[in-house]
């Protein structure tokens, strides 16, 4: 089944303990971005990646890193973590079309940093 | 910068016409997307429309893009409970990112 795999979906973790998210996806995308989701502000992006090796800064990268060693891998690591990263966390991945290639999501990962 | 705006809320009795209206400022965008979250659950892509088209129909789904006006509108007809859940408005731009509004949570009332 054709799908973005995030892990873990919850996560409670203390200020400064450095943690991963892990996102995978099967579809053989180049493009994965990583997006957080806050009331009222829908979603907005983190870092996004368009092929392996290729990482660019979204609209609020401060307080996270990526990497992306193999195509199908695009972990979220926050090296530091702080109360207002506590959000729900997305994965997406796409074909690079520049036409009608939706985003396909993960199911999420609920952060709460104490 | 540039922003995509829904109204946050909407409430319908099951069985009416649902629409949820959206605006957009980017004039390059090539292809506009509606995704549906359900709780717990990641966004699903419901259908999308390509910048140069004003109207797609799929079932129970129509899609209206006014693009003089940057205007996208979702009306779902005959509105069902298992239609509750937040619709988010997406616009895709040049550079292959998406950009989304803040999501538009849709109430069904039995």
């Amino acid at each position: 089944e054709a799908q973005v795999t995030q892990n873990p979906r919850y996560l409670i973790t203390v200020t400064g303990k450095k943690l991963t998210v892990t996102c995978s996806q099967n579809m053989n995308h180049e493009y994965m971005s990583w997006y957080r989701q806050d009331p009222g502000l829908g979603l907005r992006q983190i870092y996004y990646s368009m092929n392996v090796e290729v990482t660019d800064k979204g609209d609020v990268p401060e307080g996270y890193k990526v990497s992306r060693k193999e195509k199908r891998n695009f972990p979220l690591i926050l090296e530091s973590p702080s109360p207002n990263q506590t959000s729900l966390y997305f994965c997406a991945s796409s074909l690079i079309s520049g036409g009608g290639s939706p985003l396909h999501f993960g199911n999420g990962t609920r952060l709460t940093v104490t | 910068g540039e922003d995509v705006e829904q109204s946050l809320f909407l409430s319908v009795r099951e069985g009416d016409s649902s629409v949820i209206n959206c605006t957009y400022t980017d004039s390059s965008s090539t292809y506009l997307y509606w995704y549906k979250q359900e709780p717990g659950a990641g966004l699903q892509l419901l259908t999308y429309i390509f910048s140069n088209m004003d109207m797609k129909q799929d079932q129970r789904l129509t899609v209206l893009l006014n693009k003089k006006d940057k205007h996208l509108s979702l009306r779902i007809a005959d509105t069902q409970t298992g239609d509750s859940a937040i619709y988010f408005c997406a616009e895709r731009i040049e550079n292959n990112d998406m950009r989304f509004g803040a999501g538009t949570r849709l109430t069904v009332k039995p």
